[in-house]
């Protein structure tokens, strides 16, 4: 069974850059699987943030396709997210999760991270 | 623009049936979604795809108390017996090219 792990600090300075890393156990990113980052602010709904393939192909949200970077580092079995001149809206809790390509739906869900935007 | 629509509430009683509901945005009524359960402090759930012509696809272990229908534009949720543990926060979500959409959620309340 799939088990994704996220990592990274809780606390970053407004106009700062988040980084966030995903591990992923149980299972190879080099398997047929979008991993994807999904984010969910104190008192709001789900936000999907963009999704990255074993090959390097990315897709963002379009609302943070200027401020979002996805990679994947296949040595490791992690993939990462960085989202940069970050401010108080982007406090919530980020979740990585994988996406089986075959089906379009959500399979693994980490148990999620809460970032904190704040001086 | 491909979005979806969801009462931000819903409440039905302990051991009674609950219907939620997501809309598909204008020219995407043929869209399939998943449902997701979100509880606090965990990562979402996983609970069925439900396609256009109404039939679902359920994960692994999720109970037949739980199931699936379509109607035009609108995909249902349907929980009945309900229990305590059903009280969660629920999310329908579906794609695009390129692109993922969830809906704004439903907190369902047991009363």
């Amino acid at each position: 069974q799939v088990q994704l792990q996220e990592s990274g600090p809780g606390l970053v300075k407004p106009s700062g850059t988040l980084s966030l890393t995903c591990a992923v156990s149980g299972g190879s990113i080099s398997s047929n699987q979008w991993w994807n980052w999904v984010r969910q602010a104190p008192e709001k709904g789900l936000e999907w943030i963009g999704e990255i393939y074993h090959n390097g192909m990315t897709n963002y949200n379009p609302s943070l396709k200027s401020r979002v970077a996805i990679s994947i580092d296949k040595s490791k079995n992690q993939f990462s997210l960085k989202l940069n001149s970050v401010t108080a809206a982007d406090t919530a809790v980020y979740y990585c999760a994988s996406l089986a390509m075959a089906t379009n739906l959500f399979d693994y869900w980490g148990q999620g991270t809460l970032v904190t935007v704040s001086s | 623009q491909l979005v979806l629509t969801q009462s931000p509430s819903a409440s039905a009683s302990l051991g009674a049936s609950v219907t939620l509901t997501c809309t598909l945005s204008s020219g995407h009524r043929t869209y399939a979604i998943a449902w997701h359960q979100k509880q606090p402090e965990k990562g979402p759930r996983f609970l069925m795809k439900v396609n256009s012509d109404g039939s679902h696809n359920k994960g692994d272990g999720i109970p037949d108390r739980f199931s699936g229908a379509s109607s035009g534009a609108e995909r249902y949720l349907a929980i009945s017996s309900l229990q305590s543990e059903d009280e969660a926060d629920y999310y329908c979500q579906t794609w695009g090219t390129g692109i993922r959409v969830f809906g704004g959620g439903t907190k369902l309340t047991v009363l």
